[in-house]
């Protein structure tokens, strides 16, 4: 059974703290992760996506990635009451048409 | 990214009945899937929207139940069958980016359905 897990949370940070949301994975064939963030009621937005080991940055996010840990996290920098939300991460299903994996979420609060 | 709508927003039904819920896509995409979002909970995927071909199920979910249709690239339905309370949930349909052959995906606002 292939398996992402993440920490349920949740993770309380003070505004402007960093948050890290961390995430491994079982599948060894995986080459696409994804971080998506969902607010209450609504749906699943996609963040950032990494394929390469390493760091990828986008403004106040930073994914991680480390294929041989099988493990990928996510740096929220300088985080804001509006980052509140439950972040979910998800990973490709190697060798199976598109589908991903996903992971239960992490809520996370950020508090003023 | 595609701009993605589905209908309804919200529905209350009753037990024993049966609700087609729509997704449309500004663009054409090759993969578009249909989600279950249960409170509280992850996404579990129910099947694989295909176009032209019958769709392609996840474990523990079956066409009698949940007869999807995909009869072009911009568009597809969710049947949720003789409905039962434990068939509550959100629905969400999702598509793969257009004109690109990438794992990402891009959900649609979702369906939220009580079933009485």
């Amino acid at each position: 059974q292939k398996e992402v897990e993440q920490n349920s949370g949740p993770l309380s940070v003070p505004e402007g703290a960093i948050a890290s949301l961390n995430c491994t994975y079982s599948d060894r064939g995986s080459q696409s992760f994804f971080w998506y963030r969902q607010y209450s009621g609504k749906s699943p937005e996609l963040i950032m996506f990494i394929y390469s080991n390493g760091d990828k940055e986008d403004g106040r996010f930073t994914a991680q990635l480390n294929k041989a840990s099988q493990y990928v996290s996510l740096l929220i920098r300088d985080s804001q009451p509006s980052d509140s939300a439950t972040y979910l991460c998800a990973v490709n299903n190697a060798g199976n048409n598109r589908k991903l994996i996903w992971g239960l979420g992490t809520s996370l609060g950020v508090n003023p | 990214s595609a701009v993605i709508s589905q209908k309804p927003s919200r529905d209350i039904c009753q037990r024993g009945t049966s609700l087609t819920i729509q997704c449309q896509v500004d663009s054409q995409v090759t993969m578009m899937f249909w989600y279950r979002q249960q409170p509280g909970q992850s996404l579990t995927l129910i099947a694989t929207a295909n176009q032209g071909s019958e769709a392609t199920y996840e474990s523990g979910f079956v066409i009698d139940k949940f007869p999807i249709s995909r009869p072009n690239l911009t568009f597809s339905t969710l049947t949720v069958s003789n409905m039962s309370p434990e068939d509550s949930s959100i629905y969400l349909c999702s598509v793969g980016p257009p004109f690109a052959e990438t794992d990402t995906q891009y959900f649609g606002p979702g369906t939220r359905l009580t079933v009485l």
